[in-house]
């Protein structure tokens, strides 16, 4: 099992510009959500989905958009994208709301 | 607000010393928690979890104790290893109810291991 898979490792994006940040995880969990870490901030939640066809939004979701057409997969994407979410963005998967949740290595963004 | 926090931002320890990482939390009604470790570069790493109806639980060198009395609980890992050197994270996944909620990360507690 390669657990939760994240694309690209780093990305830099020019200010306006807009990209997918991809998320796959080959456990079969319902549970997927993508977080963002900032030094001094910890980890906060952007979005969330319980399940194919089900998302929403967690602390920080202005400037992102997500869906989940399948189990397997869950993009974040950058509408236009500005240097405030320059950041280190991991996904994570969980089995159930009782289980410890799986991340991947992350995407390191940073915006020009 | 509701919150899980770390004591300590930073802990050195001597190899094969023992290591005791505390957090706190505000959410008397929080029933599951998780200890994550972090490396650089790397995503948060599963450690340990416990849940209410627990005390305390063990794993491969480390032991999570809770106390629900004073809202506590700590990481304890037995003879540290250099490897063991990282930021740990107590965390509640899914604060309150059934729904999914915010995950609640303290800032991390920083490891270091001496050789």
């Amino acid at each position: 099992n390669a657990g939760v898979t994240q694309t690209p490792k780093f990305q830099v994006l020019k200010t306006g510009q807009s990209m997918t940040l991809q998320c796959a995880q080959d456990m079969n969990h319902e549970y997927m959500s993508w977080y963002r870490q900032d030094p001094g901030m910890g980890l906060r939640l952007i979005h969330y989905s319980v399940g194919a066809g089900i998302t929403d939004q967690g602390e920080v979701p202005n400037g992102y958009n997500v869906s989940r057409s399948t189990t397997e997969d869950f993009p974040l994407r950058l509408l236009s994208a500005a240097p405030s979410q320059t950041s280190v963005y991991f996904c994570a998967s969980s089995y159930s709301r009782k289980s410890p949740l799986h991340f991947g290595n992350g995407t390191r963004l940073t915006v020009t | 607000g509701e919150s899980v926090g770390l004591h300590l931002p930073t802990l050195s320890v001597q190899e094969g010393d023992n290591s005791i990482i505390n957090c706190a939390y505000s959410n008397s009604a929080s029933d599951y928690f998780i200890w994550y470790k972090q490396e650089s570069g790397k995503g948060p790493q599963f450690i340990i979890d416990i849940r209410s109806n627990m005390d305390k639980r063990q794993g491969q060198r480390v032991t999570v104790l809770l106390n629900k009395t004073v809202k506590h609980l700590s990481l304890q890992i037995a003879a540290t290893q250099p490897g063991d050197s990282a930021v740990y994270f107590c965390a509640e996944p899914f604060a309150g109810g059934t729904s999914y909620g915010k995950l609640t990360f303290g800032q991390g507690t920083i490891l270091t291991v001496h050789p």
